[in-house]
């Protein structure tokens, strides 16, 4: 079974200041790792994914996330924070041998940027 | 990115009653996906719909409360049926288009129901 872990309901950060958002994952196989951005009163917006090649995966709006195999982490950063990067952040996870089947999301993190 | 449309976009329902949410996708799909994010929750999978065949639902979901419906290939509908306070939630299409970023899958705006 396929898993996902978000251990902070709320990371507050300073604008300006480097922000991590933690993720950690857990699938029979290799993964396919994805970060979501969802703004109030709006769906979800895609931010970046890993698939495979080099771990550090580079996304929209600045945002970056590291793949760790060993960790098993896909934590999402960004260097400088906006006060407009305030959202909710979901991390999700697919097996890659499992087909095309849909995404398990983590309980997902607030992320407060404050000015 | 892909457009999934959703309609409607939020609605305000009587317990007892039912209703449909529509998505639709601008390319064709094999399958689309139903979530449910209750308030302040994750999402969670009701159920895969294929084209042409019964949808697959997940632990907790049954094809009574949310018959699903996949009649081509890009468009379904999902009906929340005999609704009470509990199912007051966002919910949410997706599908991974064929000409979008490869492996991801993309969303629609979401459904905010509210069941009095």
């Amino acid at each position: 079974a396929q898993s996902v872990a978000q251990p902070e309901d709320q990371v507050n950060v300073a604008e300006g200041n480097p922000l991590t958002v933690k993720c950690t994952y857990s699938v029979s196989g290799n993964p396919y790792l994805f970060w979501y951005v969802q703004y109030p009163n709006r769906g979800l917006q895609f931010l970046l994914k890993y698939i495979t090649g080099d771990n550090l995966v580079k996304g929209s709006y600045g945002f970056e996330a590291e793949f760790n195999k060993s960790q098993t982490s896909f934590h999402l950063k960004k260097p400088s924070a906006l006060v407009s990067d305030s959202a909710l952040y979901f991390c999700a996870v697919r097996d890659r041998d499992s087909g095309n089947t849909p995404l398990v999301f983590g309980k997902g993190t607030r992320l407060s940027v404050i000015a | 990115s892909a457009v999934i449309s959703q309609k409607p976009s939020r609605d305000i329902c009587q317990r007892g009653t039912s209703l449909t949410i529509q998505c639709q996708v601008d390319s064709q799909v094999t399958m689309m996906f139903w979530y449910r994010q209750q308030p302040g929750q994750s999402l969670t999978l009701i159920a895969t719909a294929n084209q042409g065949s019964e949808a697959t639902y997940e632990s907790g979901f049954v094809i009574d409360k949310f018959p699903i419906s996949r009649p081509n290939l890009t468009f379904s509908t999902l009906t929340v049926s005999n609704m009470s306070p509990e199912d007051s939630s966002i919910y949410l299409c997706s599908a991974t288009p064929p000409r979008t970023v490869k492996e991801t899958q993309y969303f629609g705006p979401g459904t905010r129901l509210l069941v009095l």
